[in-house]
């Protein structure tokens, strides 16, 4: 039972254009929600987090924001460039982020020039 | 910088070896560490949870005896491979908690041949 789902595997879009990636999740205890960046053989950079107690939370280019009642979050870049391109985890957890993280399968985030 | 430290970042091994990964939490303590594994195009898999002082909190199905896990300090961790055989071969990532934020090591490429 997958607790975390990012839907799309793939998105592309053009450079200065926004992006928005999607998560749904199924587990009413989540309660911090974060974002990861990934490029192919390196681990995974994070980039922003909320927690349950806000809906929006914002960091320059990057927006996340949580809909508790539909548990979907999402993350917006804008404007997209190309060295956004790589791999966006989202992942989810209990207890305010001290149980483990519950992460998506990814979405793979092409940013063309 | 970077937070959370892992070395090697790749190996090759032959098969029946065994085979040591380090983590290293930089300037800040950790209790809790996490071992991930990913597979080509899938999720970050959490293996298990290392516990600075005590025996490490295995994920089901992952074998203990497989991966041997120290946490020996409040800066390192290690994951040890035991008898490794090629469909160990994988992405091993460790990650630490700072602040609420989890941080994640550059990850360690393992193959084993």
């Amino acid at each position: 039972d997958q607790q975390v789902k990012q839907n799309s595997p793939s998105l592309s879009v053009q450079e200065g254009r926004i992006s928005i990636l999607n998560c749904d999740y199924t587990n009413s205890m989540f309660d911090y929600f974060l974002w990861y960046k990934k490029y192919p053989a390196e681990g995974p950079t994070f980039l922003i987090s909320i927690s349950s107690i806000k809906d929006k939370n914002e960091d320059g280019r990057f927006t996340v924001f949580l809909n508790k009642s539909a548990k979907h979050l999402s993350l917006h870049i804008v404007p997209s460039q190309p060295g956004d391109s790589a791999v966006y985890f989202c992942a989810a957890s209990a207890q305010g982020g001290s149980e483990k993280l519950v992460f998506g399968k990814g979405t793979k985030l092409t940013v063309n020039p | 910088g970077a937070v959370v430290s892992q070395h090697p970042s790749w190996v090759i091994c032959k098969s029946g070896t065994s085979v040591k990964i380090e983590c290293r939490s930089l300037d800040f303590q950790a209790t809790t560490m996490f071992w991930y594994r990913q597979f080509p195009k899938q999720s970050l898999m959490l293996m298990a949870t290392s516990n600075e002082g005590s025996k490490a909190t295995y994920e089901q199905g992952v074998e203990k005896d497989k991966f041997l896990i120290n946490h020996a300090s409040l800066t390192l961790s290690t994951l040890t491979v035991t008898s490794a055989h090629p469909e160990d071969s994988s992405f091993y990532i460790c990650s630490a908690r700072r602040q609420g934020v989890v941080f994640f090591g550059e990850g360690s490429r393992l193959t084993v041949l």
